[in-house]
């Protein structure tokens, strides 16, 4: 059965600091892998999947993630965070077979501090 | 291009009574997801429809959920005789296509049971 896992419920980091949220997964063939945000009584907002090729996946917001085969991990990073950047971040798995049935992690809240 | 729209996007009904959930997807898109949000919790798949079908109802709760998807018309998610337990957010997502592609998400619909 297809999982994600987000092993933090709350990441803090001062502004102008990296930031990294954790993910790892376990599916039964090629995972699919997103990452969404949500701000506060917002839906969910698209910031970047990995399908195959390069393992560095670039997005929007200045987000990327590394997605990391053996390790089945796909770490949400950034160089410097903003205190704008403070919410909700869930990362998301395929079932297997097509792309757009996600499967959810528990979400991470950011919280980025001045 | 209007994004996915979901309304309402506050519902309140007591117990016993009957919640209507509507999900117009984006222009062109004709795959539509649901997905429901517990407090605290990530989201968890409900239903898969295409247009006049249903492809995947796995997460569906067994009784008094519903959903549907006209050949004209917004998609419906229908919950008879509320309880309690339902009272969660309720996200419609939608894509163009089948597979290798980004679900776009509405901005949800909070359902309160009193």
């Amino acid at each position: 059965a297809q999982s994600v896992a987000q092993p933090e419920d709350q990441v803090n980091v001062a502004e102008g600091n990296p930031l990294t949220v954790k993910c790892t997964y376990s599916v039964s063939g090629n995972p699919y892998l997103f990452w969404y945000v949500q701000y506060p009584n917002r839906g969910l907002q698209f910031l970047l999947k990995y399908i195959t090729g390069d393992n560095l996946v670039k997005g929007s917001y200045g987000f990327e993630a590394e997605f990391n085969k053996s390790q089945t991990s796909f770490h949400l990073k950034k160089p410097s965070a903003l205190v704008s950047d403070s919410a909700l971040y869930f990362c998301a798995v395929s079932a297997q077979g097509y792309t757009d049935k996600l499967i959810f992690g528990t979400g991470t809240r950011l919280q980025v501090f001045p | 291009n209007a994004g996915v729209m979901q309304n309402p996007r506050h519902l309140v009904r007591r117990r016993g009574q009957e919640a209507r959930l509507r999900c117009s997807p984006m222009k062109g898109h004709s795959h539509v997801y649901w997905y429901r949000q517990l407090p605290e919790e990530g989201l968890k798949f409900m239903v898969y429809l295409q247009k006049e079908n249903i492809i995947d109802e796995s997460g569906m709760p067994k009784e008094r959920f519903s959903a549907e998807f006209p050949k004209e018309g917004p998609s419906i998610l229908r919950i008879q005789q509320v309880v309690r337990g339902d009272s969660a957010a309720y996200f419609c997502a939608s894509s163009r296509l089948q597979g290798n592609t980004e679900a776009f998400f509405g901005q949800g619909t909070r359902l309160t049971v009193v």
